[in-house]
């Protein structure tokens, strides 16, 4: 069965612009979570959804939302982009809540300039 | 260990030896450890789980030990291999108000030379 996977691969915006970044989960995965992968931050929660509702937010400003869609799809938006927003966006999906064996696509690598 | 800033604890090891790569926790709380292997270019790949009732978990070449009292895991590779070469990231999953997260260390890249 089909991964995660994440699109685009690689994106490159410039200072204030805005951008939206999408993951098709595992079939039949109604949890996707996204995370930030810095080298000096690590992997950092963003946030989990589950049936088409946020159940979890991590500590991010409110330039970076997301939503997902019926079949599971989600999306993430990150509106006003600054320098430090460069990192690869990464989106888990899990069967259900609680990210038991949660699986990754290959990420987004973003690049701000 | 962890890492600080932009540089990770790395492990070398020769092709065949065993590797043991350690994480420390912060949270007493959390029932659920996870193992990631992330290669270059790629996203993280889950190897192995263990919940935090269990003291010790096998897999296919790979053992996770929980030590709780020190908030400590470990995860074992048996004859390391050059495709092993990664880097290596515990997570724990915490759980609260209903809802869980995922927080992950700082990574332990493993260098394994033929």
């Amino acid at each position: 069965k089909a991964g995660v996977t994440q699109t685009p691969r690689y994106l490159i915006k410039t200072r204030g612009q805005q951008v939206t970044l999408s993951c098709s989960p595992i079939s039949g995965h109604r949890s996707v979570s996204w995370y930030q992968q810095t080298p000096g931050q690590g992997l950092q929660f963003l946030f989990e959804y589950f049936s088409e509702t946020q159940r979890n937010k991590g500590n991010f400003p409110g330039r970076f939302s997301g939503r997902q869609f019926s079949n599971s799809r989600s999306e993430m938006n990150v509106s006003t982009l600054e320098l430090g927003d460069s990192a690869l966006y990464l989106c888990a999906s899990s069967v259900d809540r609680g990210n038991t064996e949660a699986f990754f696509g290959q990420g987004t690598r973003l690049t701000v300039v | 260990g962890e890492s600080v800033g932009l540089h990770l604890p790395t492990l070398s090891v020769q092709e065949g030896d065993n590797s043991i790569i350690n994480c420390a926790y912060s949270n007493s709380a959390s029932d659920y450890f996870i193992w990631y292997k992330q290669e270059s270019g790629k996203g993280p790949q889950f190897i192995i789980d263990i919940r935090s009732n269990m003291d010790k978990r096998q897999g296919q070449r790979v053992t996770v030990l929980l030590n709780k009292t020190v908030k400590h895991l470990s995860l074992q590779i048996a004859a390391t291999q050059p495709g092993d070469s990664a880097v290596y990231f515990c997570a724990e999953n915490r759980s609260h108000s209903g809802y869980s997260t995922l927080t992950f260390g700082k990574g332990t890249m493993l260098l394994v030379s033929p």
